[in-house]
């Protein structure tokens, strides 16, 4: 079973437009990471928040964490293009192993 | 420094045939870890080695087995292919084992079993 869970299953916005979406999960975390994958691909690291803090930035990503909720959201701003892909969160509830959510597919829309 | 890469690229099996996936790790890593991914799922973690040794396995039957080599790359071996099988195979290499080591993933093996 999955660990993470994301919502929404799929986005679809406008260039230029904000996306959002929101991970919740069901056990402790010591960190929450989100990754990309474009295509059936490889997965690429977005960024990294710690269960002590409650929001980073990376560029135009926005990652914020409510360890109270169990849930994070990302937020990516004026979105382009290239931003079509799908983001995973993904939790360290183990030492070894990350567990990954089934994902949010987002399309950008020129 | 080179990333990760996973050969072969694509692959297709027959039922009950037996697999093996490759895997290089980036420069300096000494820890791979193996997940499946099926169409429209997020990865699975199948297992995690760490110097050569399994550190860690996800909830796989021992039909899914692995290596990892002196020089940090890795092999993953699946017996008796079964159609459920299909999926994505893709390794992540990351510099130890800390939680906050980010974990690079290569760009996949996509195994299809017919």
């Amino acid at each position: 079973s999955q660990q993470g869970e994301e919502d929404p299953q799929a986005l679809s916005i406008q260039e230029g437009e904000n996306a959002t979406m929101n991970c919740s999960y069901k056990t402790s975390i010591n960190n929450l990471q989100w990754y990309r994958q474009n295509s059936g691909r490889g997965l690429v690291h977005l960024i990294l928040i710690r269960s002590n803090e409650r929001e980073k930035h990376s560029g135009r990503l926005r990652v914020t964490l409510d360890t109270s909720k169990k849930s994070s959201s990302l937020l990516i701003t004026a979105s382009r293009a290239a931003d079509t892909a799908s983001y995973f969160c993904a939790t360290d509830g183990s030492a070894y192993k990350l567990s990954f959510g089934a994902g949010t597919t987002v399309t950008v829309r020129a | 420094e080179t990333g990760v890469t996973q050969s072969p690229t694509h692959l297709i099996k027959t039922r009950g045939q037996q697999v093996t996936l490759r895997c290089s790790s980036q420069s300096g890593h000494n820890t791979v870890s193996w997940y499946q991914q099926a169409l429209g799922q997020g990865p699975q973690f199948i297992f995690q080695y760490y110097r050569e040794e399994e550190n860690g396995r996800g909830n796989f039957p021992p039909r899914f087995s692995g290596l990892q080599f002196p020089n940090y790359s890795s092999e993953l071996n699946v017996n008796a292919l079964e159609l459920d099988d299909s999926a994505l195979y893709l390794c992540a290499s990351s510099a130890g084992l800390d939680r906050t080591d980010t974990q690079y993933f290569g760009p996949g093996t996509r195994l299809t079993v017919l």
